[in-house]
């Protein structure tokens, strides 16, 4: 248990379905982080949001938005979705008041997109 | 662009046997961070290494970062079953009270046999 809870675990969608990925942090850290994970790629950093900021979206395309109401709540809006855009869904969060730190992650959000 | 490469892609060892896994990385950092991953699961961080230290241990592990190769290694000794995963380096640039800017490598899978 890190602290970080993502839900739902496990997502199949079409591609002209809406979804939207939750995290929430325990941990009462200030920033907030969404990482895709695909298969033999290396971890790519999808948004940034820092005190509910957003402080980096590293071109990623529309069909992903996020969301951050508070500090603790992160959500990833998905729609019209392809099937590449499959893989595992990653939050991460961290406390910017001490550096330098480390991320802690949830177990992910596997999306099967068909 | 990808910042860490770990090498090897894949490592098979025996139980009790030690595990060394390599990392480089392009740019300058403010510190390095290695992750493990099982399988389907979130990464769980390992070590954190500053960009002015050169050796740093925590249980079984040892990491050493060579800022002038621009290179780290993890050392695992006495190897197990349950050390069984991927593990990743990340280099950060982000710099005291700004989001955490970590960028990770492809990983290196490490079974252990029993």
């Amino acid at each position: 248990e890190t602290g970080v809870t993502q839900t739902p675990r496990h997502l199949v969608m079409g591609m002209t379905n809406k979804k939207s990925l939750k995290c929430e942090q325990h941990l009462g850290h200030n920033a907030m982080y969404w990482y895709k994970q695909s298969a033999k790629k290396p971890l790519e950093l999808m948004f940034v949001y820092n005190f509910k900021e957003q402080t980096e979206n590293n071109s990623v395309p529309s069909r992903f938005s996020p969301e951050c109401p508070n500090s603790s709540h992160l959500f990833l809006h998905l729609h019209t979705l392809q099937p590449e855009d499959s893989a595992l869904y990653l939050c991460a969060s961290s406390q910017e008041a001490s550096s330098p730190g480390e991320l802690f992650f949830g177990e992910g959000s596997r999306l099967t997109v068909l | 662009s990808q910042q860490g490469e770990e090498d090897p892609q894949a490592l098979s060892i025996q139980e009790g046997e030690n595990a060394t896994m390599n990392c480089s990385y392009k740019t300058s950092i403010n510190n390095l961070q290695w992750y493990r991953q099982n399988s389907g699961r979130g990464l769980v961080h390992l070590i954190l290494i500053r960009s002015n230290e050169r050796e740093k241990h925590s249980g079984r592990l040892r990491v050493t970062l060579d800022t002038s190769k621009k290179s780290s290694s993890l050392l695992i000794t006495a190897s197990r079953a349950a050390d069984t995963a991927s593990y990743f380096c990340a280099t950060d640039r982000g710099s005291s009270g700004s989001a955490r800017q970590l960028t990770f490598g492809s990983g290196t899978q490490l079974t252990v046999l029993p």
